[in-house]
């Protein structure tokens, strides 16, 4: 595709509730990662896919996130008994290559907001 | 550990310059970038530096020094479309990861 897609844009959960959140990347990019954002923060590192491959978790706050990309493509994030504090803007973004330093390129994010 | 500041807040005039300033202290360090952020978009990249040194790219440049841990975006003749949130994130040893700094939200006024 042209960029990075995301879905849903905007998910409102109830508190305890499991969500999923979609993402897109370049066709061709072989790395992924996955960024939390708090609302007037700098986005935090969750997780690191190269191909489908997870080489880092380190960033995931709690083991009710789960991420895969098991085709080495779409990648989805998984939040299991959502909690107030899982509200925040989640980011995801591709590069093409490993072993370098590429920039990255950004999806606008899924908006969750745990009531 | 990675440690990354930059001013929360900054507020300029339409056509002046403005200086972001970003330091660092991270284990290792492979490139520094900037990124604009608007407001409930996607961060775009903006420069990559990882040399000492200006690097112009039009209305705005970036200037990085090592060995003070210390970068700076300039943004010249600003405008209203300017506003926004700038990102400083550096790449350290752990492969392509950027670890970011809050942000600094910009805002520029008439």
């Amino acid at each position: 595709g042209a960029g990075v897609s995301q879905s849903p844009r905007y998910k409102v959960a109830k508190r305890g509730q499991d969500v999923a959140l979609r993402c897109d990347p370049i066709s061709g990019h072989v790395s992924l990662f996955w960024y939390q954002q708090a609302l007037g923060q700098g986005p935090e590192f969750l997780t690191y896919f190269q191909n489908e491959a997870q080489l880092d978790k380190s960033g995931l706050p709690s083991d009710r996130f789960f991420a895969e990309r098991p085709e080495g493509s779409v990648s989805t994030l998984k939040i299991q008994r959502t909690q107030q504090e899982d509200s925040a803007v989640y980011l995801c973004a591709s590069s093409l290559v490993t072993g370098g330093i590429e920039k990255l390129f950004f999806g606008s994010g899924t908006q969750l907001s745990v009531l | 550990g990675q440690n990354i500041d930059q001013p929360t807040e900054m507020t300029a005039t339409e056509g002046a310059i403005v200086q972001i300033n970003c330091t660092y202290q991270t284990s290792g360090f492979n490139g520094l970038f900037w990124y604009q952020q608007h407001a409930g978009e996607a961060p775009t990249f903006l420069s990559y530096n990882v040399l000492d040194g200006l690097e112009e790219k039009g209305r705005f440049s970036s200037f990085l020094s090592r060995s003070k841990g210390y970068s700076y975006l300039l943004l010249k003749e600003l405008q209203m479309k300017d506003s926004a949130s700038y990102l400083c994130a550096v790449v350290g040893d752990a492969g392509n990861m950027l670890t970011f700094g809050g942000g600094t939200r910009l805002m520029v006024k008439p």
